[in-house]
């Protein structure tokens, strides 16, 4: 299965750009989505196609990468952006997800 | 607007079954594949099965094939997943979600999550 490896945490203050990366043990070409969840709710997509912004999500969150390597960008952070980012791959069987990058806004 | 609620979650003994509903409206069923994923208290997520849209294909990783059977009623705009012999690993807040299908594979909407504890 390809193993997607996310960094565990993170904190910033409001107004800075955070980075948030996602390495794949395989190419996953550009099969490589991001969603967002806060504490008690369900994921929420964010980005599809490693660099899609799905319809409604502020512009501040942008994707990048291809192959193994990607990011998930916020810019500028906000207070509300308090969260787990989850990488999740779809080029090869199974489908997989990351184990979370939880970011924490000082 | 597109919503996905789940039902059956609950408390069962390891070996036990169990069967969890996801009642979809705000869109046609029918034209859409049934995925559902778990995720363990604290933990990440896990893809646990997926339907094609008219129900005639299912998928499993290796964790769950041979025990969960993923199935979908498009009459009733409902989909199901059948757990048997449930194991203590099993336990986790499973999601139903919406999957689109285009240049890309992903889950677009997600249902509000049933718990599912599986102890003695």
């Amino acid at each position: 299965d390809t193993v997607l490896t996310q960094s565990p945490a993170l904190a910033v203050s409001p107004g800075e750009r955070v980075t948030i990366s996602c390495r794949a043990s395989e190419s996953v070409s550009t099969g490589m989505h991001w969603y967002q969840q806060k504490p008690g709710q369900q994921p929420k997509l964010l980005i599809y196609g490693a660099s899609n912004l799905e319809s409604g999500v502020p512009a501040r969150f942008s994707g990048s990468g291809s192959g193994t390597d990607f990011t998930l960008t916020i810019d500028p952070v906000e207070a509300d952006d308090t969260a787990t980012y989850f990488c999740q791959q779809s080029w090869n069987d199974p489908f997989t997800f990351g184990s979370g990058t939880k970011l924490e806004i000082k | 607007e597109v919503q996905l609620v789940e039902s059956g979650g609950g408390l069962v003994q390891p070996g036990s079954p169990l069967k969890l509903s996801c009642a979809a409206s705000g869109f046609t069923f029918s034209s859409n594949w049934l995925n559902w994923i778990r995720q363990a208290p604290g933990k990440g997520l896990e893809w646990v099965a997926s339907i094609n849209p008219d129900g005639s294909s299912t998928y499993y990783p290796d964790t769950v094939k041979g025990r969960f059977v993923v199935s979908k009623d498009n009459a009733k705009n409902t989909g199901y997943l059948q757990m048997n012999n449930l194991r203590s690993e099993d336990t986790a807040m499973y999601y139903c979600a919406r999957r689109v299908v285009l240049q890309w594979h992903y889950f677009d909407y997600w249902g509000q999550g049933v718990m599912v504890t599986v102890s003695s």
